[in-house]
């Protein structure tokens, strides 16, 4: 596609559903990032895959989220056992290089009652 | 302390200001400095990319990097209203160089007609 695409939009969930947020790069995309971000604040970064490997997940909050990118193209981001401080934009990004400009999804904004 | 700071605001200014937007950051390690524009409830997109330190013009965008102080500045001539917007300070290029991005909280600016 032209762009990066996340599915779903919007997700609400009740506390302790697990989720699961998708991310479709921008083909040929190398590299493809995770980053949350909260009401009235800037992008914190979760992971960071080059292809299929996921190279830095320094930024994951707990175990209860997990990223995978098994065919180094699409994305998912997991989060098991919601939380209400999970609530949050997840915005993914990709990019040609390791230190490209970043091209950003519209993001996958959830809501954990 | 965080690693990039920026003045949050809101900052309300008229049609045709010259608007200033400033940041710092703490590590003297980070290579690269960027500015992303980012409307509401849409993702990031990148408006002024640097490596070094000194101006890059591109319009009626005005980049600054200072790093001897770790200060960086963005300047918009003649404002309009269509840049209304969040505008969040970007550092990268640190010491683990895995091309992870680390933003500013951002600064959300009204241009009124």
């Amino acid at each position: 596609g032209a762009g990066v695409s996340q599915s779903p939009r919007y997700k609400v969930a009740k506390r302790g559903q697990d989720v699961a947020l998708r991310c479709d790069p921008i083909s040929g995309h190398v590299s493809l990032f995770w980053y949350q971000q909260a009401l009235g604040q800037g992008p914190e970064f979760l992971t960071y895959f080059q292809n299929e490997a996921q190279l830095d997940k320094s930024g994951l909050p707990s175990d209860r989220f997990f990223a995978e990118r098994p065919e180094g193209s699409v994305s998912t981001l997991k989060i098991q056992r919601t939380q209400q401080e999970d609530s949050a934009v997840y915005l993914c990004a990709s990019s040609l290089a390791r230190a490209g400009e970043l091209f950003f999804g519209e993001g996958s904004r959830l809501t954990v009652l | 302390q965080k690693e990039v700071e920026q003045d949050p605001g809101p900052l309300s200014v008229p049609e045709g200001a010259i608007v200033s937007l400033n940041c710092t950051y703490s590590n003297s390690a980070f290579q690269y400095f960027m500015w992303y524009r980012q409307y509401s409830r849409k993702g990031p997109e990148l408006l002024m990319y640097t490596y070094s330190s000194g101006n890059k013009e591109d319009g009626r965008f005005t980049a600054q990097v200072d790093k001897s102080s770790k200060y960086i500045s963005l300047f918009i001539r003649d404002s309009q209203p269509s840049d209304s917007a969040t505008y969040l300070c970007v550092v990268g290029g640190g010491s683990s160089n895995t091309g992870k991005l680390i933003f500013g909280q951002g600064t959300t600016l009204q241009v009124k007609p």
